[in-house]
């Protein structure tokens, strides 16, 4: 299976900033997707990380809000821009290799002021 | 919209006893399901995958996959207190994108 790292493991931010958050694979996958978990709550998708195109966002999420970058097959970066209390969250990074089984990375916790 | 449902509440089990979780999934067409485990504040671990309809098992688990009835199960025998973590349903809806149900958590009592 894939070791996934995430960086910052946790972040405390003002409202109207942007976080850029960074995940690294230790080995080529196939796919990187990034989740979100709400507090409490269970795993949303945002967006399957495309590497070098754009990224396919699922419905209510959007490029301008979460700008995602895949320039390689091992590293992706999503950034949640102009930040509201509300994108209080824990990120969550994701990847598959030559199945569909996918693995998770340990998660950013972001908190918004 | 694609929807995985898991509607028991928390769910207590003495230690040794069969803990049995439930999941139902609106997509027709997904193949694949996952079972998660997530202890409070990890991330979500791979527990079994399964993509027939039937049983299969792994050790304590065994999960069951009914695509007539869009039905998917979990269960942990010999429940250990160390079993004690939310368990996640997910359904894969195509290209690898899961869809998440909110989540059973079990209590494994010593």
């Amino acid at each position: 299976s894939a070791v996934i790292s995430q960086k910052p493991s946790r972040d405390i931010c003002q409202r109207g900033t942007s976080l850029t958050i960074q995940c690294q694979v230790d080995s080529q996958v196939t796919m990187m997707f990034w989740y979100r978990q709400q507090p409490g709550q269970s795993l949303t998708l945002i967006a399957t990380a495309n590497q070098g195109s754009e990224a396919t966002y699922e419905s209510g999420f959007v490029i301008d809000k979460f700008p995602i970058s895949r320039p390689n097959l091992t590293f992706s970066t999503l950034t949640v821009s102009n930040m509201s209390p509300e994108d209080s969250s824990i990120y969550l990074c994701s990847a598959t290799a030559s199945t569909d089984t996918q693995y998770f990375g340990p998660g950013t916790r972001l908190t918004v002021l | 919209q694609k929807e995985v449902e898991q509607n028991s509440g928390p769910l207590s089990v003495p230690e040794g006893a069969i803990a049995s979780l439930n999941c139902t999934y609106s997509d027709r067409g997904s193949q694949s399901f996952f079972w998660y485990r997530q202890y409070s504040g990890k991330s979500p671990e791979l527990i079994m995958s399964i993509y027939s309809n039937g049983d299969k098992e792994d050790g304590r688990f065994t999960a069951q996959l009914n695509k007539a009835s869009q039905y998917v199960s979990l269960l942990i025998r010999d429940s250990q207190p160390s079993d004690s973590a939310t368990y996640l349903c997910a359904a894969n809806y195509g290209n690898n994108r899961l869809a998440f149900g909110k989540g059973n958590q079990v209590v494994v009592i010593p």
